[in-house]
């Protein structure tokens, strides 16, 4: 079956560094999204990773290990918006996304 | 501005009614989906239409139709055979290029039943 999964809920510091991991097991693999969602609003759209390594943008980076199915997205120098959910969404082979339940960022001051 | 425009965004329903939400894009995507999340869930795929007047169901669609007759518009009907219906609702498109298309999500509806 298909499977994701990533920490329910993490607390981190304003100005401080957070990792938050996926693993997942899909039908075939055709990349991986980031999304990140506030609370009662639609999912938008942070970043993509389709080959091994690093993908930085500003703040914001996404890695991804296909051989591991396992990515992470890495968030620096947060800021007290950045308190959202934070989606990890593979790709099986069908180009369909499956979603994992999020993980809930808290930031506090 | 190009965006996708989900209506209503509060609504609330009766058991045993039906209820249509409104999905409109400007984006000229090809593919539009609807998606339903529950607390503590992910999101849940119940129908995508990749093509006018095509569409395929997802992992959910028992108690919801849909209907594709333009290109911009993909309403979504939950009926009355959906036996847990209050959640809330998203509507998304992309660009028929899926390989690097994200996806473009509505602002979201959420249905209640009283």
């Amino acid at each position: 079956g298909q499977n994701i999964d990533q920490p329910t809920e993490m607390t981190a510091t304003e100005g401080a560094i957070v990792q938050i991991n996926c693993t997942y097991q899909t039908s075939g693999f055709n990349g991986l999204f980031w999304y990140q969602q506030h609370a009662g609003e639609a999912p938008t759209f942070l970043s993509y990773n389709v080959l091994d390594g690093l993908e930085e943008k500003g703040r914001f980076s996404s890695f991804l290990s296909r051989s591991k199915g396992y990515s992470y997205l890495l968030l620096k120098e947060l800021q007290m918006k950045d308190s959202a959910s934070y989606l990890c969404a593979p790709m099986d082979s069908n180009y369909q996304l499956i979603w994992g339940a999020g993980t809930k960022l808290i930031i506090k001051p | 501005d190009g965006g996708i425009t989900q209506s209503p965004k509060y609504l609330f329903r009766k058991e045993g009614q039906n209820v249509t939400l409104s999905c409109e894009q400007n984006l000229n995507h090809d593919a539009m989906y609807w998606y339903r999340q529950d607390p503590g869930q992910g999101l849940r795929l119940i129908y995508y239409s990749q093509i006018v007047n095509d569409f395929q169901k997802g992992d959910i669609a028992e108690g919801y139709s849909v209907s594709r007759e333009k290109k911009e518009s993909f309403p979504l009907t939950v009926t009355s055979a959906q036996k847990n219906p209050t959640a809330f609702y998203l509507c998304a498109s992309s660009p028929t290029d899926r390989e690097t298309g994200e996806l473009f999500f509505g602002e979201g509806s959420r249905l209640t039943v009283l």
